[in-house]
C-alpha cells in the first residue's frame, strides 16, 4: 500500500472548515483513500473513503486530486468535538481476502473555541 | 448492532498471569483483527482473521496468541507478558469480498503489566 504524508498537527476555529491535506503522490490505480479518526483512547473511528471522485458524507467530504497524488478532507463546520487524530491510509485488497489497515503518524486536529 | 464490544475495557495483569481480552461483533463481518497500540503512537496490525482463520500474523511474540472461536468472537490470550507490552489493544471487524469496505473498531481494552 502506497505510503501517506500528513501534517502532524493543525489547529482550527470553532464553527470553521477545517481542512486536513494528506500527499500519497506514490498511489496506484487500485488504491482507495480512507479516512479515519481517533478520539483520545477511543478506537479510530470511520468517516469517508473515494478512489478517485469526491465523496462526501453525513460528516464529511473528501476531495481527491485528478492526479490522485494528493486529498483533502472537508470538516464543514468543526466542534470542539472533533478534535481528534486524523489518518489518511492508502489500500488496496485483494477480493475475497481481509484487507489490511496501516496507519501513518496522521494529523493532530485541534478545535479552538 | 453496529459496534464492535471488546472486553475487559481495562485490565491490570502481572508478569507470570495468564488473561485473555474478548471481541465480538455481530454485524456479519468475516474479517477481524487485533491492532496494539503505545501512547502517542498510531495502531499497529498484530493478526488478522478471515472466516476464521488466521491470515496474517505480525510477527508478534508467542506470548500473544489469537482465538476465532467462531464468526462473531475473536479472543486474545496474553501470557508471560512484559510491562513494555503495556498499551491499548484494539479489536477491528470488516466485512470481505469484492469492494471495499470500512473497518469497525472497538473501544479497546487498556493494558498494563505490572
Amino acid at each position: 500500500d502506497a505510503k501517506t504524508t500528513q501534517p502532524p498537527s493543525m489547529d482550527c476555529a470553532e464553527g470553521r472548515a477545517a481542512n486536513l491535506p494528506c500527499n500519497h503522490s506514490t498511489i496506484s490505480g487500485n488504491e482507495y483513500v480512507y479516512w479515519y479518526r481517533q478520539i483520545h483512547s477511543q478506537g479510530p473511528q470511520y468517516i469517508i473513503h473515494g478512489l478517485k471522485n469526491n465523496e462526501t458524507n453525513e460528516m464529511a467530504s473528501l476531495i481527491i486530486t485528478e492526479d490522485r497524488k494528493s486529498s483533502t478532507l472537508i470538516l464543514p463546520h468543526a466542534t470542539l468535538r472533533d478534535t481528534a487524530v486524523y489518518y489518511c491510509i492508502v489500500r488496496v485488497g485483494r477480493s475475497g481476502s481481509a484487507r489490511q489497515l496501516t496507519f501513518g503518524s496522521g494529523t493532530q486536529l485541534t478545535v479552538l473555541p | 448492532d453496529t459496534e464492535v464490544t471488546q472486553t475487559p475495557k481495562h485490565l491490570v495483569m502481572g508478569m507470570t498471569n495468564k488473561k485473555s481480552l474478548k471481541c465480538e461483533q455481530h454485524m456479519g463481518h468475516r474479517a477481524m483483527y487485533w491492532y496494539k497500540q503505545k501512547a502517542k503512537k498510531p495502531p499497529e496490525l498484530m493478526f488478522v482473521y478471515s472466516y476464521e482463520k488466521l491470515s496474517i500474523n505480525e510477527s508478534v511474540p508467542s506470548r500473544f496468541s489469537p482465538e476465532c472461536p467462531n464468526s462473531s468472537l475473536l479472543n486474545l490470550h496474553l501470557h508471560a507478558l512484559q510491562p513494555e507490552d503495556s498499551a491499548l489493544y484494539l479489536c477491528a471487524s470488516s466485512q470481505q469480498g469484492v469492494g471495499n469496505y470500512g473497518y469497525t473498531f472497538g473501544s479497546g481494552t487498556r493494558l498494563t503489566v505490572v
